[in-house]
């Protein structure tokens, strides 16, 4: 099974300005998916980031609001951009192993945001 | 437009008595369903798989029922634990390719 290790666990930050979180596995994988859970939320897949080439988005994000990069097969980054309370919520990166059209999903622990 | 209800009001039990909840979804045919618990402050960590072919699963004291007529899936804990005491997400697959959508999830709080 997946380890993904996500960083920063937690923050607090300031209206206007961005964040970025980071996710390393530490395995090789295809595709990386980054959701966001609100308070007494269940999770909203944000985008899917897939190793040399754009990340693909959800209806509601857009990248210039959350850029994503994926540099390797191994890591991924979502940055939260012009950040409101609004965007106050917890991301979180995951990962998909199995066999065929069946998988399971590996979640690192999770970034709380904070916007004030 | 396709949805995945879970209860929202928190189940309350007793140690030692089954927890019940219950996943239901309109609008999907998914070829299998996912059970995850989630605790504060973490991320969802995945419990059962169940196929569409599949009607009972079970893993230690948990019992997964998919029933694809009803569209419903029952999640069950039996011999409670306040250890058990957290949140249940179900999750679906999509039609196309390896996206799960999620359900809303039930929190669960185990009394001694």
């Amino acid at each position: 099974s997946a380890v993904i290790s996500q960083k920063p666990s937690r923050d607090i930050c300031q209206r206007g300005t961005s964040l970025t979180i980071q996710c390393q596995v530490d395995s090789q994988v295809t595709m990386m998916f980054w959701y966001r859970q609100q308070p007494g939320q269940s999770l909203t897949l944000i985008a899917t980031a897939n190793q040399g080439s754009e990340a693909t988005y959800e209806s509601g994000f857009v990248i210039d609001k959350f850029p994503i990069s994926r540099p390797n097969l191994t890591f991924s980054t979502l940055t939260v951009s012009n950040m409101s309370p609004e965007d106050s919520s917890i991301y979180l990166c995951s990962v998909e192993e199995g066999q065929g059209a069946i998988t399971e999903a590996f979640f690192g622990q999770g970034t709380r945001l904070t916007v004030v | 437009s396709q949805k995945i209800e879970q209860n929202s009001e928190a189940l309350n039990i007793q140690e030692g008595k089954t927890a019940t909840l219950t996943c239901n979804y309109t609008n999907y045919s998914p070829a299998y369903l996912q059970w995850y618990r989630q605790d504060p402050g973490r991320g969802p960590v995945f419990l059962l798989l169940i196929r569409e072919n599949e009607k009972e699963k079970r893993k230690e004291r948990l019992k997964v029922t998919f029933d694809t007529t009803l569209k419903q899936s029952l999640f069950h804990i039996t011999a409670s634990q306040p250890a058990d005491s957290a949140t249940y997400l179900c999750a679906l697959d999509e039609a196309a390719g390896n996206k799960l959508t999620f359900g809303g999830g039930t929190r669960v709080l185990v009394k001694p």
